[in-house]
């Protein structure tokens, strides 16, 4: 079964610094990988996606994910935190199939200090 | 080109109440998902309809059902209303079942007491 784990509840990161919110992933097949950031009592919001091709995908806002086939992983970074990121973030996996639904972690909270 | 909306933003209800949640998708959408948030969780899958027709449905109880409408708007409906209901329901959309991008609402806060 399609699975994605988001092994951080919460990510601390002082302003300025970089940043990076980890997840890895579990799926028979090729992985469609996306991130969505959601802020307090909002719907979710498109970062980025990976699909095929280059392993660094850049998105909104100046996040980028990297995709690690052998790891498993997709991890978010961002070079340089800012307050305004401080938000709650999913990382999702598409499971395939006539539905391609979209299977998300648990979230993490990603706190960002002035 | 507007986004998805979803009505009522928040909504109280009593246990055992039905309750109707409402999603209009973006332009251009024929696909809708409605998932379900609870409070510290990740959304869970409800189900989809493409065209009219339910697509998929996750692991929720018939007492969930949904609609959808020529104009790929959409319901859902849920029977019977219990405490564990309460959470954000988010509706998101897209073109075709192949995934071309999923835009999601803002969501709709539902609380049973």
């Amino acid at each position: 079964a399609q699975s994605v784990a988001q092994p951080e509840d919460q990510v601390n990161v002082a302003e300025g610094n970089p940043l990076t919110v980890k997840c890895t992933y579990s799926v028979s097949g090729n992985p469609y990988l996306f991130w969505y950031v959601q802020y307090p009592n909002r719907g979710l919001q498109f970062l980025l996606k990976y699909i095929t091709g280059d392993n660094l995908v850049k998105g909104s806002y100046g996040f980028e994910a990297e995709f690690n086939k052998s790891q498993t992983s997709f991890h978010l970074k961002k070079p340089s935190a800012l307050v305004s990121d401080s938000a709650l973030y999913f990382c999702a996996v598409i499971n395939g199939g006539a539905t391609n639904k979209l299977i998300f972690g648990t979230g993490t909270l990603l706190a960002v200090q002035p | 080109e507007t986004g998805v909306t979803q009505s009522p933003t928040h909504l109280i209800k009593t246990r055992g109440q039905q309750v109707t949640l409402r999603c209009s998708s973006q332009s251009g959408h024929n696909t809708v998902s409605w998932y379900q948030q609870a409070l510290g969780q990740g959304p869970q899958f409800i189900f989809q309809y493409y065209r009219e027709e339910e697509n998929g449905r996750g692991n929720f109880p018939p007492r969930f059902s949904g609609l959808q409408f020529p104009n790929y708007s959409s319901e859902l409906n849920v029977n019977a209303l219990e405490l564990d209901d309460s959470a954000l329901y988010l509706c998101a959309s897209s073109l075709d079942r192949v995934f071309y991008g999923y835009t999601f609402g803002s969501g709709t806060r539902l609380t049973v007491v």
